[in-house]
């Protein structure tokens, strides 16, 4: 079975600052996508960023970037210059061949003023 | 504005009761999907339908139902089968299915309460 962890369940970071969060799966494909989605208190699922893996280049779309890294079977989300909005639930999702897709349990992230 | 709609935000059950949950697409996406939201346990996939009249079990599919009449709608039915089923519960679509990679775009949820 193909598994989703995000090890982190609540993390918080300060205005501006940096912050990671990290998600590993378990996969014997070779090639899929990887996923993350926001989930604010309004509770309105956002997709914020999108991997394919047979991509070398690590995804960006303005303050958020990933580090994936297909061997170790990582992909972590940085949020740059964080800010108030970013306070949320980030949920990790991996698109495997033929099967719908998988989200981790998430990380709770808090944005510090 | 395109997007999926569900409704009740909230809706309440007392026990032995089945409820339906609504949820309409105006994307013309194919396919659409049921999520039961718990707290801590991320999102877990009820129900799923890639075209009309067809529809597959996801991982926690006892004690619900579902129907696929019209390509626009996919409503879930919470059966008195179900004996927990306070969750958030989110709807979702997207284009082509579990075949493609393609993003899935998600309702804004109803909360189920059990009274």
């Amino acid at each position: 079975a193909q598994t989703v962890t995000q090890s982190q369940p609540e993390m918080s970071v300060q205005e501006a600052e940096t912050v990671t969060l990290s998600c590993t799966y378990d996969t014997s494909e070779n090639n899929y996508y990887l996923f993350w989605y926001k989930q604010p208190p309004s509770r309105q699922m956002i997709l914020v960023i999108r991997q394919e893996a047979y991509k070398q280049q690590n995804a960006t779309e303005n303050r958020f970037s990933v580090n994936f890294q297909k061997a170790a079977k990582s992909f972590s989300l940085k949020i740059s210059d964080s800010q108030l909005g970013d306070t949320a639930m980030y949920f990790c999702a991996p698109k495997f061949a033929n099967t719908p897709l998988v989200f981790g349990k998430g990380t709770r992230l808090s944005v510090i003023a | 504005d395109g997007g999926i709609t569900q409704s009740p935000k909230y809706l309440f059950r007392k026990e032995g009761q089945n409820v339906t949950l609504s949820c309409e697409q105006n994307l013309n996406h194919d396919a659409m999907y049921w999520y039961r939201q718990d707290p801590g346990q991320g999102l877990r996939l009820i129900y799923y339908s890639q075209i009309v009249n067809d529809f597959q079990k996801g991982d926690i599919a006892e004690g619900y139902s579902v129907s696929r009449e019209k390509k626009e709608s996919f409503p879930l039915t919470v059966t008195s089968a179900q004996k927990n089923p306070t969750a958030f519960y989110l709807c979702a679509a997207n284009r082509g299915g579990i075949k493609t990679n393609e993003k899935l775009f998600f309702g804004s949820g109803t909360q189920l309460s059990v009274l």
